[in-house]
């Protein structure tokens, strides 16, 4: 079975500053992994995806990610936070491909941008 | 392109009666939608996957009786729920996996916006 780990419901940094979310999978198959943001009220939009292609996944809005298989870990990052980057963001997990099945998804982290 | 609706955005009911909510694929054909809840500061869950002209595949712990999906044609599912309680209240999102070609490969499914329900 698959799943998700994220660490930490809450982060806080300041503008400017490095945005670190960190995600941690279980997969018994090499897994297909995503990063969505979700915004009040919203839906889910997609940042990036990593489908077994190049490690290192740059994504819209400034985020990248990059899949270590020996850590089991697709954590995202941006160099320089941003007011609007304030959300919150789902790591997720397929074992069959984004569209083939379900997405496992992690708890959360709400991200927090101080002025 | 790729973009999932979903109707009503919200819907307030009474204990008891049932809610439709559907879930249309804008610009693109589905071959599987997917819907998930989500409670109040939480993730989502899924709930059921439904293929076009089949039975939806229903997640463990997912009333199948309780939430009906139709999945009618390759732009619109349905999730009904039916004689719904306070405790059904919840964010309910559906997202789409396009049939072959360019978006499908892709490897995405695109989440349509959500629906707020509020059960009194």
């Amino acid at each position: 079975a698959q799943s998700v780990t994220q660490l930490g419901s809450h982060v806080s940094v300041s503008e400017g500053a490095l945005v670190l979310l960190r995600c941690n999978y279980s997969s018994s198959v090499p897994p297909y992994l995503f990063w969505y943001v979700q915004y009040p009220n919203q839906g889910l939009q997609l940042l990036l995806k990593y489908t077994s292609a190049a490690t290192l996944v740059k994504g819209i809005n400034g985020f990248e990610a990059e899949f270590k298989k020996s850590e089991t870990s697709f954590h995202l990052t941006k160099p320089s936070a941003h007011m609007s980057d304030a959300a919150e963001y789902f790591c997720a997990v397929s074992e069959a491909g984004g569209g083939a099945d379900g997405l496992t998804f992690g708890k959360g982290t709400h991200l927090i941008i101080q002025p | 392109g790729a973009v999932v609706s979903q109707h009503p955005s919200w819907v307030i009911c009474k204990s008891g009666t049932s809610v439709k909510i559907e879930c249309r694929s804008l610009d693109f054909q589905a071959t599987t939608m997917f819907w998930y809840r989500q409670f109040p500061k939480q993730s989502l869950m899924l709930m059921a996957t439904s293929n076009e002209g089949s039975k939806a595949t229903y997640e463990q712990g997912v009333e199948k009786d309780k939430f009906l999906i139709n999945h009618a044609s390759l732009t619109l599912s349905t999730l009904t729920v039916t004689s719904a309680h306070p405790e059904d209240s919840s964010f309910y999102i559906c997202s789409a996996s396009p049939v072959a070609g360019v978006l499908r490969n892709q490897e995405t499914q695109y989440f349509g916006p959500g629906t707020r329900l509020l059960v009194l």
